[in-house]
């Protein structure tokens, strides 16, 4: 049972430019968030995909979006790149919630990103 | 804002029990309590989770008080790979994905 997958590991960055990173949910699970974690500070959420749609965001610019597919894997892209944009990028995915399933969030190894 | 208060780190001899406190006293009725924790440079792994009776899996146990403002998280037997920062968060369990992580316990296990 594969859990959550996530590409690439690492990669670095120019700032100004724009980043896909690409996550592949956990077998059976439609529901994929992403969250950013700096270094030393815990994760903060960014956003939630379900039914390819957003359904939650949390205190981020519209530098980021994303997307879900029929799949249920996403993609988190972040444009006009910043310094301050350098960080671990994690991906999360659970069962939806009217799947009655509870949904227990499992993450991914994440994405580590720098911007220089 | 996170819920939950956590002591900032805390020390522990392998082989010894790992007793982590963590203090939620504004938790609702309808809020479980999640462990995870993130070892260096990964991903946060889900260790456990319960709502007011005590839980255990084969990773560690969770006593809830019957006041729930307040937990615990075991490890029975702390190993070195058991290092960690150990987050405890407090969500709907039927609620969206997202999670407001605090700054957590970081676990230091000692040979």
């Amino acid at each position: 049972d594969a859990g959550v997958t996530q590409s690439p590991t690492h990669l670095i960055k120019t700032r100004g430019q724009q980043v896909t990173l690409r996550c592949s949910p956990k077998s059976g699970h439609d529901t994929v968030s992403w969250y950013q974690q700096a270094l030393g500070q815990g994760p903060q959420f960014i956003f939630q995909y379900y039914e390819e749609e957003e359904r939650q965001r949390g205190n981020f610019p519209d530098r980021f979006s994303g997307h879900q597919f029929p799949n249920y894997s996403s993609e988190l892209n972040v444009n006009a790149l910043l310094l301050g944009d350098s960080a671990l990028y994690l991906c999360a995915s659970s069962f939806g919630v009217i799947s009655g399933k509870g949904n227990t969030i499992y993450f991914g190894e994440g994405s580590w990103l720098t911007v220089v | 804002d996170a819920k939950t208060t956590q002591p900032t780190s805390m020390d522990c001899a392998e082989g010894r029990a790992a007793n982590l406190p963590c203090n939620h006293s504004t938790i609702s009725g309808n809020e479980y309590v999640y462990w995870y924790r993130q070892i260096h440079s990964q991903g946060p792994q889900y260790i456990i989770h319960g709502l007011k009776n005590n839980e255990t899996n084969e990773m560690a146990s969770l006593i809830i008080t019957e006041d729930r403002k307040s937990s615990t998280l075991i490890l029975p037997h702390a190993t070195l790979r058991d290092t960690a920062v150990y987050y405890c968060i407090v969500r709907e369990h039927n609620a969206g994905n997202m999670l407001t992580f605090g700054g957590g316990t970081r676990l230091m296990v000692k040979p």
